[in-house]
């Protein structure tokens, strides 16, 4: 079965540029959540998106945006990335914003700020 | 505010023994709980949801959870480990009861289930 794509899989960056990460949800999901990782920390919320509108925002710095396309799949743009970005970003998917549906993560992808 | 906690950070098991892995929850509302199991520098897999109904849960690879609404918990279980059950597990909570607001997930701090042969 088709499962959640994330690209890139790794990226390393220095302090002050910028990243953008990129989610494929599943085949005919709608609903795309953005969670943050840290070493040795559970996920984070960041921002989810249902039918291509900001559905809920959590701990997104500023610096953080975020948009879901036309065609589901959505893309987080971060600037003025700062050592502490580094993470691991995990894009999840579910079909429709219903409460009792599950999310499928995707493998994420690991950022590293050096 | 909806809050899971995980009070074990741990877990040591031996092969065929069974296991229990335990969270707690603090909801406004009806409470949406979700176990997912993370395995080293992979994704978060979905294993069982209690959405309503039976307090007896049974979801993938043979895990099994059990909602108790008096104790606020909800502790994932099987009855007999395998060695590559070993990985992190993470209870969760819908952070949210407003259906199609985006209905994030607020995850427990994780527990490391070493399971040994």
């Amino acid at each position: 079965a088709a499962g959640v794509i994330q690209s890139p899989r790794h990226l390393i960056k220095e302090k002050r540029e910028t990243a953008t990460l990129k989610c494929y949800p599943i085949p005919r999901h709608d609903t795309v959540y953005w969670y943050q990782q840290g070493p040795g920390q559970d996920p984070q919320f960041l921002i989810s998106f249902y039918e291509k509108m900001q559905s809920d925002k959590g701990s997104i710095p500023d610096r953080f945006s975020a948009q879901q396309f036309s065609d589901y799949h959505s893309e987080l743009n971060m600037s003025s990335l700062e050592l502490g970005d580094s993470a691991l970003y995990f894009c999840a998917s579910s079909s429709g914003g219903g409460l009792h549906r599950e999310q499928y993560f995707g493998p994420g992808t690991r950022l590293t700020v050096t | 505010a909806q809050s899971v906690a995980q009070p074990e950070d741990q877990v040591n098991v031996a092969e065929g023994n069974p296991l229990t892995v335990k969270c707690t929850y603090s909801v406004s509302g009806n409470p949406y709980l979700f176990w997912y199991v993370q395995y080293p520098n992979r994704g978060l897999q979905f294993l069982l949801k209690y959405i309503t109904g039976d307090n007896l849960v049974k979801g993938s690879y043979g895990f099994e959870a059990e909602f108790n609404k008096s104790q606020t918990s909800f502790h994932l279980k099987k009855p007999s480990a395998l060695v590559s059950d070993s990985a992190l597990y993470f209870c969760a909570v819908r952070g949210t009861v407003i259906y199609n607001q985006g209905g994030k997930l607020i995850f427990g701090q994780g527990t490391e289930l070493s399971v040994k042969p």
